[in-house]
Order: structure tokens, then C-alpha cells, then sequence
């Protein structure tokens, strides 16, 4: 069946520095790939999203590449900032049905 | 704009105790979703039901039943509570289409003890 992996947390890094969260999936067909953030005590909300192979998707200063090749779809951002602690999922949804599928999530501390 | 709301927000409950969880959109969505959160686990799907009047399991359906009362409506059930079922829930909606983001209510901290 469809799955995705991605990095297992927590990730810790000071204000400024560079993040990258892998994930990886396996899917038959062609699914559309997301990212979703979670603040503290509140429920998901997308991130960013691509459809198709070699979309690029961004938002806030976050970007993720959908690679085909190697199947996965890391979240990176060149400069993270105290307010992007948060919970990062990486999901896809297959063409096949509509389950959508979510990894294990990523838990980003940012210090100042 | 309300979008996904879920009801109660907190419960705890006796093992052996029943609940229903509720869930209403106003997005006019076709599909949509239950999942469970728990540490190190991630979002697990439990049902997800892709159209009124029906309904599918997910990853971990045992123990939860639902139901699809209307467009707007999905409830989950559970029947006889297990300590195994001490979570977060979460409710989602989309249009049907994998293209299509996904919208969550603000979830349920269930405890079974």
C-alpha cells in the first residue's frame, strides 16, 4: 500500500540556519504530494503543496520538490525563524482513491 | 468561516463507556476523514467516508464505528472504550480529487482510563 517516511524529530536549530525535513513515499500511480504544519494545540493546516513531477511547491519561505527519480518531496527553508517550531508532516494522496496519507511527523524546536 | 468542527474538544472517559464524537463541515466537501494521533505514530486514518451515504476503513478502523449522516456531517463512534484509545482525533474535509488540500477541525483529547 501507499506509505510515507519521513525523518524522525526532533530537529533542534538556532534562528537563521538552514532546514531541511526529508520524506520519502511509495505510491503506485501518480500522487499529489503535501506538507502540513501543526502549531501547538491546534489541528493541521497545508503547508505547501505539488502534483506532478518536478513541481515545486512554496509558501512562507518553504520549498519542496517533487523528485519522481528518487521519490520524495524534502521540505527545506534557508532561514527559519522562532515562530517555525511547530510539527511537519509530509502526506500524499493517490489518483487511485481518496485516502490521504500521512508520515509520523517531524517536530521542529527553533532557538533564538 | 467556521470550516471543520469537532465536538466535544476534551473527554475523558471510564473503560467500557460510550461516545460519539462529532464533526460538521461548511465547505460543501465531498470526502472526509477521521484520524487518530498518537506520539510516534503520527496521523493513522480510521474512516474515511468519500461521498454521503458511504464509508471506508482506514488503518485502524477496530473498535470505531461511523457515520455519515449528511453531507455536512461524520461522526465516530466508540461502542466500549479501551485505555488503547487514549488519543487526539482529528476530523478532516476535502473535495473529492487528489489534488485537493485537506481541512482539519482543532481535534479531541480523548483519555480512557
Amino acid at each position: 500500500g501507499n506509505s510515507v517516511t519521513q525523518m524522525e524529530g526532533p530537529v533542534t536549530l538556532s534562528e537563521e540556519a538552514f532546514l531541511t525535513i526529508n520524506c520519502t513515499y511509495t505510491a503506485t500511480g501518480y500522487p499529489s504530494l503535501f506538507w502540513y504544519v501543526q502549531y501547538p494545540g491546534e489541528g493541521l493546516q497545508l503547508l505547501l503543496k505539488a502534483t506532478k513531477a518536478d513541481d515545486k511547491g512554496s509558501n512562507k519561505g518553504f520549498e519542496a520538490t517533487y523528485r519522481k527519480e528518487t521519490t520524495s518531496f524534502h521540505l527545506e527553508k534557508g532561514s527559519v525563524q522562532v515562530s517555525d517550531s511547530a510539527v511537519y508532516f509530509c502526506a500524499l494522496s493517490s489518483n487511485r482513491d481518496d485516502k490521504i496519507i500521512f508520515g509520523k511527523g517531524t517536530r521542529l524546536h527553533i532557538l533564538p | 468561516n467556521a470550516g471543520v468542527t469537532q465536538t466535544p474538544k476534551f473527554q475523558v472517559l471510564k473503560t467500557g463507556q460510550s461516545m460519539t464524537l462529532q464533526c460538521a463541515q461548511d465547505m460543501n466537501h465531498n470526502s472526509m476523514y477521521w484520524y487518530r494521533q498518537d506520539p510516534g505514530m503520527g496521523l493513522r486514518l480510521i474512516y474515511y467516508s468519500a461521498s454521503e451515504g458511504t464509508t471506508d476503513k482506514g488503518e485502524v478502523p477496530n473498535g470505531y464505528n461511523v457515520s455519515r449522516l449528511n453531507k455536512r456531517e461524520f461522526s465516530l463512534r466508540l461502542e466500549s472504550a479501551a485505555p488503547s484509545q487514549t488519543s487526539v482525533y482529528f476530523c478532516a474535509s476535502n473535495r473529492r480529487g487528489q489534488n485537493t488540500e485537506a481541512f482539519f477541525g482543532q481535534g479531541t483529547r480523548l483519555t480512557v482510563v
